[in-house]
């Protein structure tokens, strides 16, 4: 069985500023990770997407992800938010024999602050 | 591309009632859709997973004679909430799979029950 845990339920942060979601998984197998964004009272939109090659990954809105296979990691980074980028963000995996299943994390809410 | 819809996009029902959420692929075959139920600042919780053409896959926990899942074309898959109760007031998301790996998301329905 696979699982999803993101350690930060909010991250607060002022504009321009950096910012790091965590995200770490556990699966017997190899994975796929995504990490998807959900504004209020919308569904949720593919940031980025690892399915395997380069563990760097680049997404849309200047956000990226590093899978860490010897960590079980996912962590996405953005070097500068802006307010538009508030909102819920969820780090989900799948694997080959889940077909298509994804295991959502708990979210994480980024508020970003002026 | 991959654009899936959901209607209606809000419902507010009396208690007893049954009420149907229609999810459609606008751009692309899904065989395979997605219902998810997500409440007030939670992750999504898979429902069930709907074939075209066969009957649904339900995850435990979910009673499947109270949510209906009919995938009755390529396009379209329909969750019908029947003698829905307070307790059934959510957000319920759908997807589509598109390809080995993607899934595409509904903008989601929000069911108030009273």
């Amino acid at each position: 069985a696979q699982s999803v845990t993101q350690l930060d339920s909010q991250v607060p942060v002022f504009e321009e500023a950096p910012v790091e979601l965590r995200c770490n998984y556990s699966s017997s197998v190899s994975v796929y990770l995504f990490w998807y964004v959900q504004y209020p009272n919308q569904g949720l939109q593919l940031l980025l997407k690892y399915l395997s090659g380069s563990t760097l990954v680049k997404g849309i809105n200047g956000f990226e992800a590093e899978f860490n296979k010897s960590q079980t990691s996912f962590h996405l980074r953005k070097p500068s938010v802006h307010i538009s980028d508030t909102a819920e963000y969820f780090c989900a995996v799948s694997d080959f024999y889940a077909g298509n299943m994804l295991t959502f994390g708990g979210g994480t809410r980024l508020m970003v602050k002026p | 591309g991959a654009v899936v819809s959901q209607h209606p996009s809000w419902v507010i029902c009396k208690s007893g009632t049954s009420v149907k959420i229609e999810c459609r692929s606008l751009d692309f075959q899904a065989t395979t859709m997605f219902w998810y139920r997500q409440f007030p600042k939670q992750s999504l919780m898979l429902m069930a997973t709907s074939n075209e053409g066969s009957k649904a896959t339900y995850e435990q926990g979910v009673e499947k004679d109270k949510f209906l899942i009919n995938h009755a074309s390529l396009t379209l898959s329909t969750l019908t909430v029947t003698s829905a109760h307070p307790e059934d007031s959510s957000f319920y998301i759908c997807s589509a799979r598109a390809g080995s790996h993607e899934q595409y998301f509904g903008p989601g329905t929000r069911l108030t029950v009273t």
